[in-house]
């Protein structure tokens, strides 16, 4: 068990609909990466909070958007869902130094029909 | 931007055998990190490296840096059916903070 809980585990959902994953990252971390993983594919990064600040952007469509609150935890909103939403979503937290490893939550699979 | 590619995609081996992957930078990292992702969980650190040139063991599994540090391995001796997954290999990405950039991954097969 890495600290790291996302919810839910499982999403089922329609093209066009909107849904938000959760992740509370370890007790202490401040920052939170959220991950897309599909199949067979390695993990694309998709943003950084750190603090409740965005810190860093990566592959994320402009569909999706995310947030890190007060209490630390973090929500990645994805929009207008498309079939090739479809993937496992990873977010893993890190402490305060630029060395720390990442820890990662047991993710979500995300399935668009 | 900076790219961290690993070789190879694939690896099939008979319980056994030594397994090898490698990871090239396209830049100079400050330090490697490696993760293993088991069949349908989330992938799991397991180790860092720091040092040019250097070496580290867990057991079967060896890390290496190389002296430039923009490579690195990880070898497996005697492969067992605990060690299937995916393995990747991660650095941080320049100046960002704690962003890591991974590789495309390793993905092992072992057959009793």
């Amino acid at each position: 068990d890495s600290g790291v809980t996302q919810t839910p585990k499982h999403l089922i959902t329609a093209t066009g609909q909107r849904v938000t994953l959760r992740c509370s990252p370890r007790s202490g971390d401040l920052s939170v990466y959220w991950y897309q993983q599909s199949l067979d594919q390695g993990l694309q990064f998709l943003i950084q909070y750190y603090n409740g600040e965005e810190r860093a952007k990566g592959n994320i469509l402009e569909r999706f958007s995310a947030q890190q609150f007060p209490d630390l935890h973090s929500e990645l909103n994805l929009s207008s869902l498309e079939l090739g939403d479809s993937a496992l979503y990873f977010c893993a937290s890190t402490g305060t130094s630029s060395t720390d490893t990442q820890y990662f939550g047991p993710g979500t699979r995300l399935t668009v029909l | 931007g900076q790219q961290v590619m690993q070789i190879p995609q694939y690896q099939h081996v008979q319980e056994g055998e030594d397994f090898t992957t490698y990871c090239n930078s396209s830049t100079t990292l400050s330090n490697i990190q490696w993760y293993k992702q088991r069949p349908g969980g989330h992938p799991v650190f397991l180790i860092q490296l720091v040092k040019s040139g250097e070496v580290k063991k867990q057991k079967r599994l060896t890390f290496q840096f190389g002296e430039a540090k923009k490579n690195s391995s990880l070898h497996i001796t005697a492969t067992q059916t605990t060690d299937v997954g995916t393995y990747f290999c991660a650095g941080p990405q320049g100046t960002s903070y704690g962003k890591l950039t991974f590789g495309q991954g390793t993905i092992l097969t072992v057959h009793p």
